[in-house]
């Protein structure tokens, strides 16, 4: 248990559905990101906000629209998805940007079909 | 792109020391060096970071070497649990971003 809880676990969605993947920290920390991990490549960082600003969008295409309404909420919402997008989507947070140490959640395994 | 050369698997057995090897070769004089791993089906965990000194905590140690472009993780004793993926990454210690390459897997066998 990290403290950052992701919902749901796995899900299975057709390309012309919308979605959303929750991330919920109970440590207090004002920053969270969503990263994405394909099979057999690195993880990679998708969105950075800091105090429920978004400070990052590493070129993320826009059926992907993060919200933070909070510092301990993050959504992904998902729509128009491309099957190439099915990955194990990740949430972390920080204590601040600069902080060293960030805490993942368990992270959605997602099915586009 | 990740600045670290690491690995690409490990075998270690149970109750041994394990020690990853990371190159950082183009690593400059304010970044850090961290280290996380990723057990099967769960997001990374945090294990150790540092810039010149040697580092310990009740997870392992980490060994950076005097002209900083490489350094060495240590678990003392590894277990079974410790069966991951572990990631090396340089990154400076006020920005936001870890960037993960594709890690060294660690197999612990009994």
């Amino acid at each position: 248990e990290t403290g950052v809880t992701q919902t749901p676990r796995h899900l299975v969605m057709g390309m012309t559905n919308k979605k959303s993947l929750k991330c919920e920290q109970h440590l207090g920390h004002n920053a969270m990101y969503w990263y994405k991990q394909s099979a057999k490549k690195p993880l990679e960082l998708m969105f950075v906000y800091s105090l429920e600003e978004r400070v990052e969008n590493n070129s993320v295409p826009s059926r992907f629209s993060p919200e933070c309404p909070n510092s301990s909420h993050l959504f992904l919402h998902l729509h128009t998805l491309q099957p190439e997008d099915s990955a194990l989507y990740l949430c972390a947070s920080s204590q601040d940007p600069a902080n060293t140490e960030a805490f993942f959640g368990q992270g959605t395994r997602l099915t586009v079909v | 792109d990740a600045k670290t050369t690491q690995p690409t698997s490990m075998d270690c057995a149970e109750g041994r020391a394990a020690n990853l090897p990371c190159n950082h070769s183009t690593i400059s004089g304010n970044e850090y060096v961290y280290w996380y791993r990723q057990i099967h089906s769960q997001g990374p965990q945090y294990i150790i970071h540092g810039l010149k000194n040697n580092e310990t905590n009740e997870m392992a140690s980490l060994i950076i070497t005097e002209d900083r472009k490489s350094s060495t993780l240590i678990l003392p004793h590894a277990t079974l649990r410790d069966t991951a993926v572990y990631y090396c990454i340089v990154r400076l210690h006020n920005t936001d971003k870890l960037i993960f390459g594709t890690g060294t897997r660690l197999q612990v066998f009994p």
